[in-house]
């Protein structure tokens, strides 16, 4: 497709359950993000990766969520035990390069709305 | 940590006002980004600045970057209801992309 593909768009799971969500970035681009926005916020640094590799990791909340890109394209956001502070979007981003600032852009994906019940 | 600080939170105006919102940090900033999200979209780029005290206008929007590089506005003459949105700013930082929580635009026909 032409732009970030996010599946599903909504997700309504019960507290405890286990759910994945799908990014498809732009084809090309070797750099992907995870972002999370919850109501009334800006969105919130989760992970990127460069490739297959996560090049930084450290905006995952606790051991509960965990990202992969196993062959450098889909990226899956899983999360066990979801709790009801999990509901947010879950946004993705790609870029043809890490993102550096100056002539580098991100493009988004619509999200993925969780509501964990 | 780099934060952005993003003024007013909320704004509603009425079709054909001026307004400006703004962002700002304590930290230095390489370049900044503005984005505008939509409601059920992502955040769409509308301007990177590089440089200190560079402006660039789209159509009705005018941004500016400061000169210390710590803060920047958005201007937008003559509002539109096709304006309504969330304007987020964003830089590098610690992490690929720091955003500010944005100001929620309303513009009311």
């Amino acid at each position: 497709g032409a732009g970030v593909s996010q599946t599903p768009s909504n997700k309504v799971t019960e507290k405890g359950k286990y759910v994945e969500l799908r990014c498809d970035p732009i084809s090309g681009h070797t750099a992907l993000y995870w972002y999370r926005q919850s109501l009334g916020q800006g969105p919130e640094f989760l992970i990127y990766f460069q490739g297959t590799g996560a090049a930084d990791d450290s905006g995952l909340p606790n051991d509960r969520f965990f990202a992969v890109r196993p062959e450098g394209s889909v990226s899956t956001l899983k999360i066990q035990r979801t709790e009801r502070g999990d509901s947010a979007v879950y946004l993705c981003a790609s870029s043809l390069t890490l993102l550096a600032g100056m002539n580098t852009e991100a493009f988004f994906g619509q999200g993925t709305r969780l509501t964990v019940v | 940590t780099q934060l952005l600080e993003q003024s007013p939170q909320f704004l509603s105006i009425q079709e054909g006002e001026n307004l400006t919102v703004y962002c700002n940090s304590s930290s230095v900033f390489s370049s900044l980004q503005w984005y505008r999200q939509e409601p059920g979209e992502g955040p769409v780029l509308l301007v990177t600045v590089v440089t200190g005290g560079e402006v660039k206008k789209l159509k009705r929007l005018t941004f500016q970057f400061g000169d210390a590089r710590k803060d920047s506005s958005l201007h937008i003459t003559a509002a539109q209801p096709g304006d309504t949105g969330l304007y987020l700013c964003a830089g590098p930082g610690n992490t690929p992309l720091v955003f500010g929580k944005g100001t929620r635009l309303s513009v009311i026909a």
